[in-house]
């Protein structure tokens, strides 16, 4: 069984300062995926980033980074010189990569973001 | 451009009605996928579908039923037999489930039942 934790449900920041999302998970896949989506007011879901578990390096997408600590199965998202338009719901997601991937994923409960001037 | 539309945006019904939620994808992608959330909750998967012709329940499947006679369309029913039916749905499609290709969402659906 797959679980994924993200343990604050609301976060602030201010306008062009870094923020860390943090998340959690647990696993007894030996190969998995991390996603991390943004949800904002509209309610679309949006694809940020992408970690699987055997990538040496930390996946970076513009301001977007994945802070992958393995040992500690933690899969933090860092938002670098947050913008108002960061203001959104986050939500960490895994799943296995050798059997299906959406099918399979499971999502943390989220972190609200809002982003101050 | 390519994406996926749901409609409608808001949805009311009436307890004990059949109601069908819509989701098209010009995205050409195989895979299409129903989702449920709630507050305070992560997205829960009521179900899915690989190919057309072919889906498969996911979580909480129950109370709901599904079709995929195209590509394009995936359409979502709530059944008067699901118990807690107002929720926020999402849809969402990727290029396919057998790989790490990441979702793509429509802008949801939400349904009220009283």
């Amino acid at each position: 069984a797959q679980k994924i934790t993200q343990t604050q449900p609301g976060m602030f920041v201010q306008e062009k300062e870094a923020v860390t999302l943090d998340c959690t998970y647990d696993t007894s896949d030996p190969s998995y995926g991390l996603f991390w989506y943004k949800q904002p007011s509209s309610g679309e879901m949006i694809f940020l980033i992408y970690q699987g578990s055997y990538d040496q390096q930390n996946a970076t997408e513009g301001r977007y980074s994945l802070n992958f600590q393995k040992a500690r199965k933690s899969a933090n998202l860092v938002i670098s010189a947050s913008q108002l338009g960061d203001s959104a719901m986050y939500f960490c997601a895994m799943s296995p990569t050798y059997t299906g991937t959406a099918s399979k994923l499971t999502f943390g409960t989220g972190t609200r973001l809002q982003v101050t001037l | 451009d390519g994406g996926i539309t749901q409609s409608p945006k808001y949805l009311f019904r009436k307890e004990g009605q059949n109601v069908t939620l819509s989701c098209e994808q010009n995205l050409n992608h195989d895979a299409m996928y129903w989702y449920r959330q709630d507050p305070g909750q992560g997205l829960r998967l009521i179900y899915y579908s690989q190919i057309v012709n072919d889906f498969q329940k996911g979580d909480i499947a129950e109370g709901y039923s599904v079709s995929r006679e195209k590509k394009e369309s995936f359409p979502l029913t709530v059944t008067s037999a699901q118990k807690n039916p107002t929720a926020f749905y999402l849809c969402a499609s990727s290029a396919s489930d057998r790989e790490n290709s990441p979702l793509h969402f429509g802008n949801g659906t939400r349904l009220t039942v009283t």
